[in-house]
């Protein structure tokens, strides 16, 4: 079956810090790819996504590329603020008898310090 | 757009009481409701799926009689937890997709699930 693995956390960075959160997955399929993020407390949001080869997603200064040759999607940003301190989700979303299943990681924790 | 409700945001309630949860889409008609318990340390998982009108199709290990799911309309789905116990202590997060966008899904808020 699909899945997709990202990089254990916590990340700790400090504020205007670069930020990569590695993610990559398997699939049976061509299956579009996402982040999301949850903040504390809150369900998720989507953040950005990638429906096919070589496209980039992008949100808030976020940026993701869609890699098939590597089959990865890693999330970058340039220079993080304390405000983006959440957990992010990679995800991919592949068809199953006729429906769209999404496949979660198990989340990567992100501190941003002052 | 694509904004999804839950209710209640926060439940509290005996040992052997059933416990019911609203997942609504507010501005469009979900094709595909999905049901995710998550547990500590982050982890998402994936109760079940269910499409309006029909029967959920659940995860492997999820007990059906015991997390009763109806998708009675394309905006409504409801997720009982029947005779909860404290096991059953969670946060609980339905997400939806639209017809135009059937590879996507928005989150609700969450319903934190207190079982005394």
């Amino acid at each position: 079956g699909d899945s997709v693995t990202q990089m254990e956390g916590p990340v700790t960075l400090s504020e205007e810090a670069f930020l990569t959160i590695n993610c990559t997955y398997t699939a049976t399929g061509y299956p579009s790819l996402f982040w999301y993020v949850q903040y504390p407390g809150e369900g998720l949001q989507l953040l950005l996504k990638a429906t096919k080869a070589d496209d980039k997603g992008s949100n808030k200064g976020f940026e993701a590329t869609y890699r098939k040759e590597t089959t990865s999607f890693h999330l970058e940003k340039g220079s993080v603020q304390v405000s983006d301190s959440a957990v992010y989700f990679c995800a991919l979303s592949d068809v199953e008898g006729g429906s769209y299943i999404p496949t979660f990681g198990r989340g990567t924790s992100l501190i941003v310090h002052p | 757009g694509a904004v999804v409700s839950q209710h209640p945001s926060r439940v509290i309630c005996k040992s052997g009481t059933s416990v019911k949860i609203e997942c609504r889409s507010l501005d469009f008609q979900a094709t595909t409701m999905f049901w995710y318990r998550q547990f500590p340390k982050q982890s998402l998982m994936l109760m079940a799926t269910s499409n309006e009108g029909s029967k959920a199709t659940y995860e492997q290990g999820v007990e059906k009689d015991k997390f009763l799911i109806n998708h009675a309309s394309l905006t409504l789905s409801t997720l009982t937890v029947t005779s909860a116990h404290p096991e059953d202590s969670s946060f609980y997060i339905c997400s939806a997709s639209s017809w135009g966008d059937t590879d996507t899904q928005y989150f609700g808020p969450g319903t934190r699930l207190t079982v005394l």
